[in-house]
């Protein structure tokens, strides 16, 4: 089946220690994007690529950093991950038009 | 402005009663709405979407949703609640730029 999927499903990292978490997709969507989720909160973006063309949102903060190497793949980097951080990060596709969003399952971020 | 208001934080329902979750919108052209499943520790899942024709909206899982344009609303329902879908209920407004406008979310829980 054609989907999103997100690895790992769960990455612990130490404080400040740089981390990658890594979103592919198989429905050949070229927009991807990266949202932020904390607890009993609905999904932040942070950024979205339309093609190659990266897109940040305004508040989205230097420590986050994403990358697009092909159509299938986009990572999110984590430059000195703080005790704020922890989250749940989830990735999502699109394709052409005024079409849902189709989000993977996450990958929940604990920073010890 | 864009922006969607789900106004029940918690809603507790008894297993086989109906349910409707509310959902409000602001928006100044002809909306995109979605209504998204979140269960504990996983991704979202796509209920149902309306971009526009007939205003009662068939999802998956026994869902369904009716606009009212004159109302703002975009409010989920469903006759019959089964214990598995104690989960959060997320209604999305689909932005100008194919991003989403969530609200802040509804949790459901069921009772035996």
């Amino acid at each position: 089946d054609a989907m999103v999927i997100q690895n790992p499903r769960y990455q612990v990292t130490q404080f400040g220690k740089p981390v990658t978490l890594s979103c592919s997709q198989t429905l050949n969507h070229n927009v991807m994007y990266w949202y932020q989720q904390k607890s009993s909160q609905a999904p932040k973006l942070l950024f979205h690529y339309y093609d190659k063309d990266f897109n940040n949102e305004a508040d989205t903060p230097d420590n986050f950093q994403s990358r697009r190497p092909n159509t299938s793949f986009c990572f999110l980097d984590i430059r000195s991950p703080g005790l704020g951080d922890a989250a749940m990060y989830l990735c999502a596709t699109r394709g052409q038009g005024r079409q849902p969003q189709h989000f993977g399952d996450g990958t929940r971020l604990s920073i010890l | 402005a864009q922006s969607v208001t789900q106004p029940d934080i918690h809603i507790t329902v008894s297993e086989g009663a109906s349910l409707e979750l509310r959902c409000n919108y602001s928006y100044g052209a002809t909306p995109y709405l979605f209504w998204y499943v979140q269960s504990p520790g996983q991704g979202l899942q796509l209920l149902l979407k309306y971009f526009s024709g007939d205003t009662l909206v068939q999802g998956i899982k026994g869902f369904e949703a009716e606009f009212k344009r004159s109302q703002s609303s975009f409010n989920l329902r469903k006759p019959s609640v089964h214990w598995s879908d104690a989960a959060e209920y997320f209604c999305a407004l689909g932005g100008s730029q194919g991003n989403l406008i969530f609200g802040k979310g509804t949790k459901l829980s069921v009772k035996p």
